[in-house]
């Protein structure tokens, strides 16, 4: 099965740090997107940022940007300078390049901002 | 914004009583999903739908059905309710083409005592 790996339970970072968050995954698939996903303790899931796979640029959204190593098929979250309201449960996931099917998702990364 | 709202936020039900969960999206989006989500597994896709009255399985359908009768809505149904489907339950929507997320409700907690 087609797996998405996510290595860290939980992390903790300290505020205005920068903090890396692991993503690999497992495809045959040539073309594919691979989305980070923040999810509060209130239970929302809000969208972070997207790679697709044909992108040669790492994407970038304000504070998020992604290490998308194809290779390694790695696709790390980093956030640079952490607030305390990126304290969530952060998720990896894999679709179609044309977004329209199904998502795998991680297991998810529990990270908390200590002040 | 894209708006999807799932009906309850907050469910309690008994064993063997059939649970229908609902979802509205306000997006015109053609694609709809139902998650359910457990500590330590993640979201596990139940059942998908591209279009109106499409249905398609995702990986943990057993025990679950769906409806689609129009674009914008998506419902869940439990056809006999199990301890075992206590869980938190997501509905998402999204377009098609590249960088189209799945944009997300607030989650139903169901507890099936």
């Amino acid at each position: 099965a087609q797996k998405i790996t996510q290595t860290q339970p939980g992390m903790f970072v300290q505020e205005k740090e920068a903090v890396t968050l692991d993503c690999t995954y497992d495809t045959s698939d040539q073309s594919y997107g691979l989305f980070w996903y923040k999810q509060p303790s209130s239970g929302e899931m809000i969208f972070l940022i997207y790679q697709g796979s044909y992108d040669e640029q790492n994407a970038t959204e304000g504070r998020y940007s992604l290490n998308f190593q194809k290779a390694r098929k790695s696709a790390n979250l980093v956030i640079s300078a952490s607030q305390l309201g990126d304290s969530a449960m952060y998720f990896c996931a894999r679709g179609p390049y044309n977004q329209g099917g199904k998502l795998i998702f991680g297991q998810g990364t529990e990270l908390s901002v200590k002040p | 914004d894209v708006k999807v709202t799932q009906s309850s936020r907050y469910l309690v039900k008994r064993t063997g009583e059939k649970v229908f969960l609902e979802c509205v999206q306000d997006m015109d989006h053609e694609n709809m999903f139902w998650y359910r989500q457990d500590p330590g597994l993640g979201l596990r896709l139940i059942y998908f739908s591209y279009d109106v009255k499409m249905k398609e399985k995702g990986d943990i359908p057993e025990g679950y059905s769906v409806s689609r009768e129009k674009k914008e809505r998506f419902s869940l149904i439990l056809e006999s309710a199990s301890t075992n489907q206590t869980s938190m339950y997501l509905c998402a929507s999204s377009g098609t083409g590249p960088n189209q997320p799945q944009h997300f409700g607030d989650g139903t907690r169901l507890s099936i005592l």
